[in-house]
């Protein structure tokens, strides 16, 4: 029973590159989240995926981030421009989603993102 | 929108003493509560949660919430501390009507040997 794998672990890219950053959920967890957690700082919500519904965006800080999930499984997160404020480590997790019940999320180990 | 405060950046207590973590929340219905741990280097662990039921909810590692509806509050507690939980603690919540689920900005546990 794998966990939840997130990829690259580390990732150093220079200011004004683009990356991206994957996720892969625990097998049949329908619901999917990315938080960002800045050095010394607490958990900040990003995006949220369910199933097959429309994706929440309202945690996304700018437009230079965007998030892709293929069905019910790889999410890869995407920063465009990627500017020095936006160094942090990227958290996935993922959770059986709702239908009726409130289950824990599960968390990968996150990637360590670093713009010089 | 949902919101979390958890009003220490650090607590420090004493091995074997009792400790609290403090967790205030803020939503439009009922919440469904969340207590996580983050040890250094390790990835964030669930600890316990409040969905209905009894206000007193037990979870991993000793560690036991109160859920009051009226301080809309989600304290985590445990009865005697080890130096092992020392680590980072977020307090969590979901509003009902949806699935997203807001963490608070954590607070450092430091225990004392």
């Amino acid at each position: 029973g794998a966990g939840v794998s997130q990829s690259p672990s580390n990732k150093v890219t220079e200011k004004g590159k683009d990356v991206e950053l994957r996720c892969d959920p625990i097998s049949g967890h329908t619901a999917l989240y990315w938080y960002r957690q800045r050095l010394g700082q607490g958990l900040e919500f990003l995006i949220y995926f369910q199933g097959n519904s429309a994706p929440d965006k309202s945690g996304l800080p700018s437009d230079r981030f965007s998030a892709e999930r293929t069905g019910e499984s790889v999410s890869t997160l995407t920063i465009q421009r990627t500017q020095q404020e936006d160094s942090a480590v990227y958290l996935c997790a993922s959770s059986k989603g709702s239908s009726g019940s409130v289950n824990e999320q599960f968390f990968g180990p996150g990637t360590r993102l670093t713009v010089l | 929108a949902q919101s979390v405060a958890q009003p220490e950046d650090q607590v420090n207590v004493a091995e074997g003493n009792p400790l609290t973590v403090k967790c205030t929340y803020s939503v439009s219905g009922n919440p469904y509560l969340f207590w996580y741990v983050q040890y250094p280097n390790r990835g964030l662990q669930f600890l316990l949660k409040y969905i209905t039921g009894d206000n007193l909810v037990k979870g991993s590692y000793g560690f036991e919430a109160e859920f009051n509806k009226s301080q809309t509050s989600f304290h985590l507690k445990k009865p005697s501390a080890l130096v092992s939980d020392s680590a980072l603690y977020f307090c969590a919540v979901r509003d009902r009507r949806d699935d997203k689920i807001i963490f608070g900005k954590g607070t450092r546990l430091h225990i004392l040997p």
